[in-house]
């Protein structure tokens, strides 16, 4: 158990739909990480906050967006949905942000109809 | 550009026997490698990190060996076992940047 809770585990919706991804860090991690995985692309990073901002930024959609709240709790928000954004979402935490072990959920597994 | 390329086959070996999988990266300077290990529908375990200013690290019956010259990471498990059966992903940390991921190398080891 890495300690890191995602929630919901799975998510069927429809396109053009907005839906929420939430994460809960392991106890004592100030960073949050956001990764779409898929067959052919891999593990790609979204963005990255720590301590409540947002601290690194990767290919992230403009239609995706993600906030840290003063629990350190994460969400990530994602709008108009398409079919290709159909993937496993996965949260990572670290204490720090320096190139630490990250810790990883067991995904969100996110299915547009 | 930047790449990072992990044995692009799935690697099949005999239970017993050491699994040597490799990573090679371009246009890279990073100053850790970490080595992860995913099983199907889990999210990815860090196993290993390894400095750039080291040759190579140990952990159980993993062996992590960094060459900033070839620009290489080999990650090997000795007296493999079927258990060891998931894909490994190798990842760089560059400072300034977050960490990048390999596309991981599927291990299947046969009993």
């Amino acid at each position: 158990d890495s300690g890191v809770t995602q929630t919901p585990k799975h998510l069927i919706t429809a396109t053009g739909q907005r839906v929420t991804l939430r994460c809960s860090p392991r106890s004592g991690d100030l960073s949050v990480y956001w990764y779409q995985q898929s067959l052919d692309q891999g593990l790609q990073f979204l963005i990255q906050y720590y301590n409540g901002e947002e601290r690194a930024k990767g290919n992230i959609l403009e239609r995706f967006s993600a906030q840290q709240f003063p629990d350190l709790h994460s969400e990530l928000n994602l709008s108009s949905l398409e079919l290709g954004d159909s993937a496993l979402y996965f949260c990572a935490s670290s204490v720090e942000t320096t190139g630490q072990p990250q810790h990883f959920g067991d995904g969100t597994r996110l299915s547009i109809l | 550009s930047q790449k990072i390329e992990q044995n692009s086959e799935a690697l099949n070996i005999q239970e017993g026997k050491t699994a040597t999988l490799t990573c090679n990266y371009t246009n890279y300077s990073p100053a850790y490698l970490q080595w992860y290990r995913q099983d199907p529908g889990r999210g990815p375990v860090f196993l290993l990190l390894i400095r750039e200013n080291e040759k190579e690290k140990r952990k159980e019956r993993l062996k992590v060996t960094f060459d900033t010259t070839l620009k290489q990471s080999l990650f090997h498990i000795t007296a493999s076992q079927p258990a060891d059966s998931a894909t490994y992903l190798c990842a760089l940390y560059q400072a300034g940047t977050a960490l990048i991921f390999g596309k991981g190398t599927t291990l299947s080891v046969s009993s």
